[in-house]
């Protein structure tokens, strides 16, 4: 597609669920990243791909939180056990290569009640 | 990445020219500025980069002060459209080779929330 597609757009979770939010980068991009928004801050780097390798997931707030990018094109984040703490917007971006300007998708929306 | 200062918040009214400011005095002299914005429930929007000539594009003009330490997002007629959260960002930018790899992530600070006033 034209951008970095994510859904679902909004996800509701009760505490202790585990979810999944995934990312569809634009075709042809070799580098993802997710990023965590909490209400009011700007966005924090969680992990990055360069096609199918996780090449930094200094970001990962704890072991509750996993990514993959098995193909090197879509990409899922996987939070266990879902806290309050991760109610947030999950941001996806993509890049052609090398430092080079990010697309980012809308984000997806995960409140945890 | 050289850490940059820009204030909280600033309104600016529709049609004039909204000028955001961008402290980064201890950018180094291979780090570029980049300028994002982040409409409401939208994911950041690229808008301009540039390492020390000023720059123009079809959305904004940047300025970079001779010493670098500094620089200035302008916004020239701003319509309602352009309110948004808007960050600075300097890091070292490609090489022109997209295989060269290095740290490749963006450091978001809080930015500054420009509104425009009909």
């Amino acid at each position: 597609g034209a951008g970095v597609s994510q859904s679902p757009r909004y996800k509701v979770a009760k505490r202790g669920q585990d979810v999944a939010l995934r990312c569809d980068p634009i075709s042809g991009h070799v580098s993802l990243f997710w990023y965590q928004q909490a209400l009011g801050q700007g966005p924090e780097f969680l992990t990055y791909f360069q096609n199918e390798a996780q090449l930094d997931k200094s970001g990962l707030p704890s072991d509750r939180f996993f990514a993959e990018r098995p193909e090197g094109s879509v990409s899922t984040l996987k939070i266990q056990r879902t806290q309050q703490e991760d109610s947030a917007v999950y941001l996806c971006a993509s890049s052609l290569g090398a430092r080079v300007r990010y697309t980012f998708g809308s984000g997806t929306r995960l409140t945890v009640v | 990445d050289a850490k940059t200062t820009q204030p909280t918040s600033m309104d600016c009214a529709e049609g004039r020219a909204a000028n955001l400011p961008c402290n980064h005095s201890t950018i180094s002299g291979n780090e570029y500025v980049y300028w994002y914005r982040q409409i409401h429930s939208q994911g950041p929007q690229y808008i301009i980069h540039g390492l020390k000539n000023n720059e123009t594009n079809e959305m904004a003009s940047l300025i970079i002060t001779e010493d670098r330490k500094s620089s200035t997002l302008i916004l020239p007629h701003a319509t309602l459209r352009d309110t948004a959260v808007y960050y600075c960002i300097v890091r070292v930018a490609s090489s022109g080779d997209l295989t060269n790899f290095g740290n490749e992530k963006l450091t978001f600070g809080t930015g500054t929330r420009l509104t425009i006033i009909p």
